[in-house]
């Protein structure tokens, strides 16, 4: 079955660091999204990238997608301690059932 | 707020109890999606809406759990005679169906524990 995996489990950065975390798939996709989850709350979107695009900005954030490597990354510039969450990749199924990946726990010392 | 939302927050309940979460989505949103999510990890994918029709059910789900969405509005999710493993957080999300690019706006969940 479709399921991200992200890479590293957890991140800890000084604030004012990049942050780059990875997300690998197994199979081919439409799209694939970008969500944060800070602790005990629902998870918020953050950047979409189509199949077809390589590279999307958005913000102080980056994402690229290798369709050729089944990847994708996320670069968070300059970070804050607000930035403190964990983050997942998502990508929906030909069933439309979402799936997403492990997650990664970012942790931005003030 | 215009979010979506869910009631309870949290839920503490007794083993072999029956239990019954509600998700209120954003209005205008078509589709309407359930989540199990246990400490760690991310969201598993349980079960989705198009308005009032359930559409695609989870392996996960197993018999104990029966969603509703009546009128494509509100949906609830009941889990009857809870068990242990059914301790997680329980999102709820909506979306708007274009065609499977539409980001999920998702409620802050109901946490349940059971004792």
């Amino acid at each position: 079955s479709q399921q991200g995996e992200e890479d590293p489990q957890a991140l800890s950065i000084q604030e004012g660091e990049n942050a780059t975390m990875n997300c690998s798939y197994k199979t081919s996709i439409n799209n694939l999204q970008w969500y944060r989850q800070n602790s005990g709350r629902g998870l918020v979107h953050l950047i979409l990238i189509r199949s077809n695009e390589r590279e999307k900005h958005s913000g102080r954030l980056r994402v690229t997608l290798d369709t050729s490597k089944k990847s994708s990354s996320l670069l968070i510039t300059a970070s804050r301690a607000a930035d403190t969450a964990s983050y997942f990749c998502a990508m929906p199924n030909t069933g439309n059932q979402f799936y997403f990946g492990t997650g990664t726990s970012l942790t931005v010392i003030p | 707020d215009t979010g979506v939302s869910q009631d309870p927050r949290h839920k503490i309940t007794k083993r072999g109890q029956n239990v019954t979460f509600r998700c209120d989505p954003i209005s205008e949103h078509n589709r309407l999606y359930w989540y199990r999510q246990t400490l760690g990890q991310g969201p598993e994918f349980l079960t989705y809406f198009q308005n009032e029709a359930q559409l695609e059910k989870s392996r996960l789900l197993s018999d104990r759990f029966s969603a509703e969405r009546p009128k494509g509005s509100f949906s609830t999710l009941e889990i009857q005679r809870t068990e242990q493993g059914d301790s997680a957080m329980y999102l709820c999300a909506s979306s708007i169906w274009t065609g499977g690019d539409q980001p999920q706006h998702f409620g802050d969940g109901t946490r349940l524990s059971i004792l």
